[in-house]
């Protein structure tokens, strides 16, 4: 299982963009890098996945280093909603997901 | 459509005694996973079942920690002769065969006093 390296915590003013870092020098040629989020008090929720290319949905950006050693998400605007803590999770479908300590994110208003 | 579902929300016990845990995943994910979260702790994978395969027990911390899944569907989390040190959120989650969106049930706390 590749190893991750994120930050403990990040700081973000409000309607800012804000990006994410997360180093998985040992990831597999198969594994997707995933990004999972879990707000205070709740389960993890889903934000977005990529293997080689970036990849953007409603939520986030996903920006993928050419040799796949390092991956930043990208909340282009954060609001107070997005302070949750950020797990990057490199992993293939049908394999477990190790969550790590993520990275607690807080937004400044 | 409806979510995963867990029950109870909470459970205290008392130290030696055993637990049931539930989870009923969404209708049509044939995987489902458990995890349990220490506080202030990120999520500990604990096992994961695929179909009609052989499940991921390698999560499991001691042989007082089994798990179930019956029909394909509804799993249970036993924990036999609990330990203080088991006290935690177990969250449940499922998603479609091999399937990168894991779908997050809202947990069980479990106190062991």
């Amino acid at each position: 299982d590749a190893k991750t390296t994120q930050p403990n915590s990040m700081e973000s003013n409000e309607e800012e963009p804000v990006h994410l870092p997360c180093n998985h020098s040992t990831i597999s040629g198969t594994d997707y890098i995933h990004w999972y989020r879990q707000l205070p008090s709740q389960g993890p929720e889903y934000v977005i996945h990529g293997l080689t290319s970036n990849v953007n949905n409603r939520m986030a950006s996903l920006a993928i280093a050419e040799d796949r050693k390092s991956s930043t998400l990208i909340l282009h605007r954060a609001t107070l909603r997005d302070a949750a803590v950020y797990y990057c999770i490199p992993s293939n479908t049908g394999n477990q997901f190790y969550f790590g300590t993520g990275t607690s994110l807080t937004v400044i208003p | 459509g409806a979510g995963v579902s867990q029950s109870p929300s909470n459970k205290v016990t008392e130290k030696g005694k055993d637990v049931e845990l539930r989870c009923d995943p969404i209708s049509g994910h044939t995987a489902l996973y458990w995890y349990r979260q220490s506080l202030g702790q990120g999520l500990e994978f604990l096992i994961y079942f695929q179909g009609n395969s052989a499940p991921d027990k390698s999560g499991l911390p001691s042989d007082r920690f089994s798990a179930e899944r019956t029909g394909g569907s509804v799993s249970t989390l036993t924990i036999q002769r609990t330990q203080q040190e088991d006290s935690a959120v177990y969250l449940c989650a499922s998603s479609l065969p091999r399937g990168h969106e894991q779908f997050f049930g809202p947990g069980t706390r479990l106190t062991v006093l």
